[in-house]
């Protein structure tokens, strides 16, 4: 069965507005997850790394203070859209590593952003 | 900063042709990843390749990584339209979970 699950699959919003997209591990405590973010017809790029308890870790060139992240618990992980625009419209995908180290990692079903 | 090509990223193919998908990485990566994800959807895991000389196969994929050359390839023998999706390599930079994803490679198999 499914180990990361996204909520929700699906949304639209107005510019402007906020939106959140949840992250869930659901067979094991995750202390870190990944956040990546997909335009249409291009590649993953990877924009932060969520730790359980502790800040986020942004990748160069993108800004924590539009994309808010949160990992309140070791089963779940947070990325709220401030302010959504869109260009920030695209498909959002988390992972998180297996118990065993890097070489397992489970990708989540993704979450498709399309901000009017 | 470990930066992931792949070329060529777009590929027609005739079904029952053989191909070749080129991964190449700018430093040391742990190991190296291949997915698949077919349109709207998340990825699938493919291969996980360890260490040098690596090769694995399934079905009419197999994968391989040069480490010296920091070169991975995936080869497709007597494609099959169900094949046609983007496949993506992705490398792992030393002592991190975090993976950095090639530029990916849109397969369409023709019938």
């Amino acid at each position: 069965g499914a180990v990361v699950s996204q909520h929700p699959s699906r949304v639209i919003c107005k510019s402007g507005t906020s939106v959140k997209i949840e992250c869930r591990s659901l067979d094991f405590q995750a202390t870190t997850m990944f956040w990546y973010r997909q335009f249409p017809k291009q590649s993953l790029m990877l924009m932060a790394t969520s730790n359980e308890g502790s800040k986020a870790t942004y990748e160069q060139g993108v800004e924590k203070d539009k994309f808010l992240i949160n990992h309140a618990s070791l089963t779940l992980s947070t990325l709220t859209v401030t302010s959504a625009h869109p260009e920030d419209s695209s498909f959002y995908i988390c992972s998180l590593p297996g118990l065993a180290g890097p070489d397992t990692q489970y990708f989540g079903p993704g979450t498709r952003l399309t901000v009017l | 900063e470990l930066k992931v090509e792949q070329n060529p990223l777009f590929l027609s193919m005739q079904e029952g042709k053989n191909y070749t998908i080129y991964c190449n990485y700018s430093t040391t990566s742990d190991r190296l990843y291949w997915y698949r994800q077919d349109p709207g959807k998340s990825l699938e895991s493919l291969f996980v390749l360890l260490s040098n000389g690596a090769v694995k196969q399934e079905g009419r994929l197999m994968a391989s990584l040069d480490t010296k050359a920091r070169l991975s390839t995936l080869h497709i023998t007597a494609a099959v339209h169900d094949l046609s999706a983007t496949y993506f390599c992705a490398g792992n930079p030393s002592g991190t979970y975090k993976y950095i994803f090639g530029t990916g490679t849109r397969l369409k198999v023709l019938a």
